[in-house]
């Protein structure tokens, strides 16, 4: 399973822009990259994925390095409902379902 | 639509028992995965079941098995439960080969 590679945690205040790093050096080519966050007491919740584009939809905006071998989860304005775990997972979509989870982000949000 | 659900919430086992854990998928999902996650780790893939087969696995002991029935609702059995099977287990749902994966709240499962 491809690995990722994420900060232990990041802060950020109310209202400002996040910028949340994921490093994957290996990623193969029919590999996708997908985030899930996980809120306190509840189950993880998918935020975006993306394979060499750039990708939007309401919840964040998804930048993929040229090489992709890093992206960056971008949640535009940060509310306190924004803290929470932010997990990077490759999946090779043509073979299945399977996420493999790693430690993720903890996002603290101030206000 | 309900989404994912789980039963029980939470549960309470001696060392040595069995458990069963059961999961209704969201409307319209036909695959189930089941994950564990450990106090302060993320969640660690058990297996996932499709047309009432068992489809992946991940590095769990045959202590844990499952099922699938045919309206694609499914249970997760844990034998002869040990300490370190306390836990969060989590249960998602998913179109087969469409992407987003939706979870369920979790059974908090403690071994006392």
């Amino acid at each position: 399973d491809a690995k990722t590679t994420q900060p232990n945690s990041m802060e950020s205040n109310e209202e400002e822009p996040v910028h949340l790093p994921c490093n994957h050096s290996t990623i193969s080519g029919t590999d996708y990259i997908h985030w899930y966050r996980q809120l306190p007491s509840q189950g993880p919740e998918y935020v975006i994925h993306g394979l060499t584009s750039n990708v939007n939809n309401r919840m964040a905006s998804l930048a993929i390095a040229e090489d992709r071998k890093s992206s960056t989860l971008i949640l535009h304005r940060a509310t306190l409902r924004d803290a929470a775990v932010y997990y990077c997972i490759l999946r090779d979509d043509l073979v299945g379902n399977k996420l493999v989870f790693g430690a993720g982000t903890i996002l603290r949000v101030k206000s | 639509d309900a989404g994912v659900t789980q039963s029980p919430t939470h549960l309470i086992k001696t060392r040595g028992q069995q458990v069963t854990l059961r999961c209704s998928p969201k409307s319209g999902h036909d695959t189930v995965s089941w994950y564990q996650q450990a106090l302060g780790q993320g969640p660690q893939f058990i297996f996932q079941y499709y047309e009432e087969e068992e489809r992946q696995r991940g590095n769990f002991p045959d202590r844990f098995s499952g099922h699938q029935f045919p309206n694609y609702s499914s249970e997760l059995n844990v034998n002869a439960l040990l300490l370190g099977d306390s836990a969060l287990y989590l249960c998602a749902s998913s179109r087969d080969r469409i992407t987003e994966a939706f979870f369920g709240q979790g059974t908090r499962l403690t071994v006392v």
